[in-house]
């Protein structure tokens, strides 16, 4: 079945990076999309960009351009790992980011979610 | 800047019905808003409910179902079980970009 595994929690500074995790297995990577969201404590969701495994092709949110990255790194042929990194981190970062398999507009499968957590 | 709106909360008694909806500050919700719902329990990740609008996941109980209704994406839910009190978030495409709803708090009593 599919699965999302993303990596444990994390703390940072302020102005420092931090890079998550989401190993998916269960199904054809190529075909899927991801995408990674992000809930404040106590808040809603925001949406923070999209990866297109088959290409690498990336879509990012407008309030993240130039301080998020998104990569996949294909190593087995029955899991890949996709990963986001977000730079110049600030308090507001602090988060619960989510990985979230989505396609052709369709949002299926999350991670279960990693806490980030930014202070100094 | 798009913004979603959903009811901040709603309450329904145990077998009855509930419908929450999902509005766009840029106009009507549409297919093309190819809005999506999920639930949420308290900290847990989302589970995806519906997509495009109207169409279930294998795993969605029968129980739930999505509508496009006077310009909204509506949320039903016929037969509550009190495992449906949960936080229901729609997420709409808008502009490029995928927007969440604020969520319903459903509390079921």
């Amino acid at each position: 079945q599919v699965q999302l595994v993303q990596s444990g929690t994390e703390v940072k500074r302020p102005g420092a990076s931090v890079k998550v995790s989401c190993k998916a297995s269960g199904y054809t990577f190529t075909s899927f999309g991801i995408s990674w969201v992000r809930q404040a404590p106590g808040q809603g969701f925001e949406w923070m960009g999209h990866i297109n495994p088959y290409n690498g092709f990336t879509d990012y949110a407008q309030k993240f351009q130039g301080r998020l990255t998104m990569t996949t790194d294909t190593s087995t042929t029955s899991t890949t790992t996709f990963y986001i990194e977000l730079r110049s981190l600030r308090s507001d970062d602090t988060a619960v980011y989510y990985c979230a398999r989505d396609h052709d507009y369709v949002w299926g499968s999350w991670g279960q979610g990693t806490l980030v957590t930014v202070s100094s | 800047q798009t913004v979603v709106t959903q009811e901040p909360s709603l309450t329904v008694s145990p077998g009855g019905t509930v419908t929450l909806t999902c509005t766009s500050n840029t106009g009507a919700v549409t297919s093309s808003s190819y809005p999506n719902w999920f639930q949420q329990n308290p900290g847990q990740a989302p589970r995806a409910l519906i997509y495009s609008a109207t169409n279930k996941h294998s795993w969605t109980p029968a129980r739930f179902s999505g509508s496009l209704l006077g310009g909204k994406a509506a949320l039903t839910l016929s037969g509550v079980q009190s495992e449906d009190e949960a936080e229901y978030y729609c997420l709409l495409y808008s502009g490029g970009s995928w927007v969440f709803g604020g969520g319903t708090k459903l509390t079921v009593l």
